[in-house]
């Protein structure tokens, strides 16, 4: 069963604005990660966020994590036509550490 | 893609047959895991392996069966018991758990039931 749902599940927008993507979980979790799938592909590592922490940067993204909301966002800044592309939260629940749990994803489309 | 490599990249199944599928990783991990994705769908565990000559059932193991002889290689078999296996395909390995590493993805196999 799914453990992570993002929303909204598409999102459009044109190049050079901000796209935010919220992944929502059910049970307690070790840490949560987004990973990017452009089309027909294998998925990237994007972040992982830890349970203890509540926001961490890599260059053009922003990821929060709110645990007492059960909830996560990814912010991607001044999006590039190159960002299109399906974007998946995970996590992992607290009792096994191989299980990690993908959402449906959100795909999102930039403009150029 | 990282060091892993899937292949086939498109695979046709007929009706009763086994068909394998490739997963092979040049990163020294340890750890390797075969996910399913369905259309419009996130990714679901079908098996997973720590280290060699041990494997553990996922989410989705039925019909499935995995091998894990050597550290580099992780094939996945589809067996004729898995009567919906249309779907992608996708292979990762991690240095370690899943949930405390990054996780790193091959490119997929389509698998299309004839």
């Amino acid at each position: 069963s799914q453990q992570g749902e993002e929303d909204p599940q598409a999102l459009s927008i044109q190049e050079g604005e901000n796209a935010t993507m919220n992944c929502s979980y059910k049970t307690s979790i070790n840490n949560l990660q987004w990973y990017r799938q452009n089309s027909g592909r294998g998925l990237v590592h994007l972040i992982l966020i830890r349970s203890n922490e509540r926001e961490k940067h890599s260059g053009r993204l922003r990821v929060t994590l709110d645990t007492s909301k059960k909830s996560s966002s990814l912010l991607i800044t001044a999006s590039r036509a190159a960002d299109t592309a399906s974007y998946f939260c995970a996590t992992v629940i607290v009792y096994n550490n191989n299980d990690m749990r993908f959402g449906a994803g959100t795909r999102l489309t930039v403009k150029p | 893609d990282g060091g892993i490599t899937q292949s086939p990249k498109y695979l046709f199944r007929k009706e009763g047959q086994n068909v394998t599928l490739s997963c092979e990783q040049n990163l020294n991990h340890d750890a390797m895991y075969w996910y399913r994705q369905d259309p419009g769908q996130g990714l679901r565990l079908i098996y997973y392996s720590q280290i060699v000559n041990d494997f553990q059932k996922g989410d989705i193991a039925e019909g499935y069966s995995v091998s894990r002889e050597k550290k580099e290689s992780f094939p996945l078999t589809v067996t004729s018991a898995q009567k919906n296996p249309t779907a992608f395909y996708l292979c990762a390995s991690s240095m370690g758990l899943a949930g405390q590493e990054t996780q790193y993805f091959g490119p997929g196999t389509r698998l299309l039931v004839l």
